[in-house]
């Protein structure tokens, strides 16, 4: 079975200053990963997404990740942060073996103080 | 949200009754999911339809259910089976293993 694994509840950063949101994931075969965010009582954002190729990859609003195979991790990372950045963010998996069926994380509350 | 629709945005459901939520999409997206949100969780999967005319159960499909009649509508219907129905109702469309793209979502809460 595929899992997402994001170990922190909640991170808070200063404006201005660079922001990461962690993510590790389990999943048999070549794993297809996304990151979304999500505004208060809205539906989830697209944000980026790694398929193949370059194992960092540019999003939207300055958002980029890193795809570490050896580590199955694909942080998200902004290197100066907003505060309309502040909102949920959500990693997922998704993998052919799973019947294509997409697996999220339990989510990061991000707070950017101003 | 573009592209999706969900209603109503707001859902009140008494005991013992069933309701259904909408799902609409005009991105032409042969795939459309729907997802439960609760409170400090992430998104769970209740149904799923990748073609007209078929669905398959998701991860938490009891007391759920769904129909596929046209590509663009997935709704939803919550029976009086599923117990514990307050939450946050997304769904969600996509083509193949791309992106998926989620409506604004419907909040229902039993009375």
């Amino acid at each position: 079975a595929q899992s997402v694994a994001q170990p922190e509840d909640q991170v808070n950063v200063a404006e201005g200053n660079p922001l990461t949101v962690k993510c590790t994931y389990s999943v048999s075969g070549n794993p297809y990963l996304f990151w979304y965010v999500q505004y208060p009582n809205r539906g989830l954002q697209f944000l980026l997404k790694y398929i193949t190729g370059d194992n960092l990859v540019k999003g939207s609003y300055g958002f980029e990740a890193e795809f570490n195979k050896s580590q199955t991790s694909f942080h998200l990372k902004k290197p100066s942060a907003l505060v309309s950045d502040s909102a949920l963010y959500f990693c997922a998996v998704l993998a052919q073996a799973a019947g294509n069926k997409l697996t999220f994380g339990g989510g990061t509350r991000v707070l950017v103080k101003p | 949200d573009g592209g999706i629709t969900q209603s109503p945005k707001y859902l009140f459901r008494k005991e013992g009754q069933n309701v259904t939520l909408s799902c609409e999409q005009n991105l032409n997206h042969d795939a459309m999911y729907w997802y439960r949100q609760d409170p400090g969780q992430g998104l769970r999967l209740i149904y799923y339809s990748q073609i007209v005319n078929d669905f398959q159960k998701g991860d938490i499909a009891e007391g759920y259910s769904v129909s596929r009649e046209k590509k663009e509508s997935f709704p939803l219907t919550v029976t009086s089976a599923q117990k514990n129905p307050t939450a946050f109702y997304l769904c969600a469309s996509s083509i193949g293993l791309n992106e998926q793209f989620f409506g604004p979502g419907t909040r229902l809460t039993v009375l």
